[in-house]
């Protein structure tokens, strides 16, 4: 079992829906909590960054934590044609030997069409 | 301000043969990581380097290493290249500001596209 799930998709849904993109995970010792997008034949760029539980805002995206149920959400509202991308989630324990190590999903590929 | 850096942007290399990629950080940034992604895949972790030492190690062969240079820039070395060993590999930096107290915002490179055959 990976220690982080998450739906490949692919999500495709028309301009101006509502995304929900989910994760979940089995390490306990997972603390910190981000959401990637990458674009095609691009590095991943950093959307959201949480730490513990609880939820963080940024324009039209959403990140929910919730440690209790080891699950993580991204939320995306009004979503554009640009939003089109593979959407990463990463978890990262405190410190310790793990310490600088992201453990990523594998990625959900979603498409925005107009 | 210039992001990170890696060159080459693409490789095509034979079995057995070694390969170097290398990483120029986010200007302050003292830490570099080293992922191997998989086409479908998420990125693995492969190593960090913080201040010319290991920090962390993934799962992967001793045939993958790596260093750090005074710069803060990194190599990435593979030998005896394996066919499963094509991948886009990426460069993250970040700046640590107190090393050990927390998970570092990673910024990520656009990747070396590695193709073995």
């Amino acid at each position: 079992q990976k220690e982080v799930e998450q739906d490949p998709g692919p999500l495709s849904v028309p301009e101006g829906a509502i995304v929900s993109l989910n994760c979940t995970y089995s390490n306990s010792a997972f603390q910190y909590f981000m959401w990637y997008r990458q674009y095609s034949r691009k590095g991943p760029e950093l959307l959201m960054y949480t730490y513990s539980s609880g939820n963080k805002e940024d324009g039209r995206f959403t990140a929910q934590v919730d440690k209790s149920s080891k699950y993580i959400s991204l939320f995306i509202r009004d979503s554009q044609p640009s939003d089109s991308a593979t959407y990463l989630c990463a978890m990262s324990e405190a410190g310790g030997t793990s310490y600088g190590k992201l453990t990523f999903g594998q990625g959900t590929i979603l498409t925005v069409h107009p | 301000d210039a992001g990170v850096t890696q060159s080459p942007t693409h490789l095509i290399k034979t079995r057995g043969q070694q390969v170097t990629l290398r990483c120029s950080p986010i200007s302050g940034h003292k830490s570099v990581s080293w992922y191997q992604q998989v086409l479908g895949q998420g990125p693995q972790f492969i190593f960090q380097y913080y201040e010319k030492e290991e920090r962390g190690r993934g799962n992967f062969p001793d045939r993958f290493s790596a260093r750090q240079f005074p710069n803060y820039s990194s190599e990435l070395n593979v030998n005896a290249l394996l066919l499963g060993d094509s991948a886009l590999y990426l460069c993250a930096s970040s700046l640590i500001l107190i090393p050990g107290a927390g998970a570092d915002t990673q910024y990520f490179g656009p990747g070396t596209r590695l193709t073995v055959l």
